[in-house]
């Protein structure tokens, strides 16, 4: 069965510093693999995906996530973190095309921002 | 373009009481997605549907809850009679096949 593990439920970082939020998955063949992010009070936008291809795949507002088959990883990774990436953090995996195509989810980890 | 509609953003009811939530998708989107998502936890599939028909829904509490989805394009969730424990965020996500899923800001659902 398909399963997500954020081993981290909350990550600190200062402003400015990197990041890595960590994510494993269980699946059977190559997943499709997703990072959603959420606001407080929002619903879950995009931040990237993979599907196949290039196994370093950019995101919006700088991220990046790369898949490692060997490992069951899709690690999401940030060079430089603002105030405003204070948020929850979704990794989602989902199976390849069929009548009942669904993501599920991570349980998420919580970014906070040090000033 | 218009991403998907949900209302209402909040709702408090008593237990024992009945809800129900809509759900409007993506224009053009066949697959439309019910997931609960409990504080602290992510979200959780509730129930697919595929145009009007139901694909999924394995981990739907049917003795409380019911989705239709009458004419393939916006949906409703019920609950009744709600329960403490069905407090949670309702999210509504379409898709277009398979791939990315669009949220909705979601329905807070409050049980007294």
């Amino acid at each position: 069965a398909q399963s997500v593990t954020q081993p981290d439920i909350h990550i600190t970082v200062s402003e400015g510093a990197s990041l890595e939020l960590r994510c494993n998955y269980s699946y059977g063949a190559t997943p499709y693999l997703f990072w959603y992010v959420q606001s407080p009070g929002q619903g879950l936008q995009l931040l990237l995906k993979y599907f196949s291809g290039d196994t370093l795949v950019q995101g919006i507002k700088g991220f990046e996530a790369e898949f490692k088959r060997s490992q069951s990883s899709f690690n999401l990774r940030k060079p430089s973190v603002h105030w405003s990436d204070a948020a929850e953090y979704f990794c989602a995996v989902g199976a390849r095309p069929d009548s009942s195509y669904k993501l599920i989810f991570g349980s998420g980890t919580r970014l906070l921002v040090r000033p | 373009e218009a991403g998907v509609a949900q209302s209402p953003r909040y709702k408090i009811i008593e237990k024992r009481q009945s809800v129900a939530f809509w759900c409007n998708p993506i224009s053009g989107h066949a697959t439309l997605y019910w997931y609960q998502q409990i504080l602290g936890q992510g979200p959780k599939l509730l129930i697919q549907f595929q145009n009007n028909g139901v694909v999924d829904d394995s981990q739907l509490p049917k003795d409380r809850f019911s989705a239709e989805r009458l004419k393939g394009v916006d949906s409703t969730l019920k609950i009744q009679p709600a329960k403490l424990e069905d407090s949670a965020v309702y999210l509504c996500a379409s898709s277009v096949g398979a791939g990315e899923l669009f949220f909705g800001e979601g329905s807070r659902l409050t049980v007294l």
